[in-house]
């Protein structure tokens, strides 16, 4: 499995429907994770962390699955604003030199 | 605006030169991080310092990159004999380590181009 794996897309998706990610990852030990959006040619930003079970913000719901080992990020009531790349973050092993590792991302494109 | 800034935004070099980036974080952070990021890509971890101290480097960061955060507020990233193959967006980050989270906030980033 790779360490970070997310499902590039691009999603496209109706306004006001839902949509659903998954990022799946290796490293069994991560005790935290972060969703991050990425507008074109922009920086990352922060959109929802996630340290146990799961996390809601408003039309945002992030959720955790340890034992398959697997984070998704649930938009509900989609707005054309939401269009973007998200990327998913984990940390990465121990001893590794890979001290956070970054999913590609997923592009999730909202159609008028 | 108190969040990450970086400096110059965009940067276009002949290959062979040396180029170096600044960052400064959000003051109160002790932690920052240097990443690089091409197109269709997620950001690579290059390196990390907590407060002036260099914890870790990637593989990525071969020896024409040198990193340092003298004083443990701003950093600069030197990239020596540049390579076409530098080309990226170079991406600084800082947190401020509480427990075991380290949330992290971006800069917009230093676009270098090199011809």
């Amino acid at each position: 499995r790779k360490e970070v794996e997310q499902d590039p897309g691009p999603f496209n998706v109706p306004e006001g429907a839902t949509v659903a990610f998954n990022c799946t990852y290796s490293n069994s030990a991560s005790q935290s994770f972060f969703w991050y959006r990425q507008d074109c040619r922009k920086e990352p930003k922060l959109l929802m962390s996630v340290y146990s079970s799961g996390n809601e913000d408003g039309r945002f719901t992030a959720q955790l699955n340890r034992a398959s080992q697997y984070i998704s990020l649930l938009i509900r009531d989609s707005k054309l604003s939401d269009s973007a790349t998200y990327l998913c973050v984990v940390p990465g092993p121990e001893n590794r030199d890979d001290k956070i590792i970054f999913g590609k991302g997923t592009r999730l494109h909202i159609l008028p | 605006d108190t969040g990450v800034s970086q400096d110059p935004r965009h940067k276009i070099t002949k290959r062979g030169q040396n180029v170096t980036f600044r960052c400064d974080p959000i003051s109160e952070h002790n932690r920052l991080y240097w990443y690089r990021q091409t197109l269709g890509q997620g950001p690579e971890f290059l390196t990390y310092f907590q407060n002036e101290a260099q914890l870790e480097k990637s593989r990525l960061l071969s020896d024409r990159f040198s990193a340092e955060r003298p004083k443990g507020s701003f950093s600069t990233l030197e990239i020596q004999r540049t390579e076409q193959g530098d080309s990226a967006m170079y991406l600084c980050a800082s947190s401020l380590l509480r427990g075991f989270t380290d949330t992290q906030y971006f800069g917009p980033g230093t676009r270098l181009t090199v011809l």
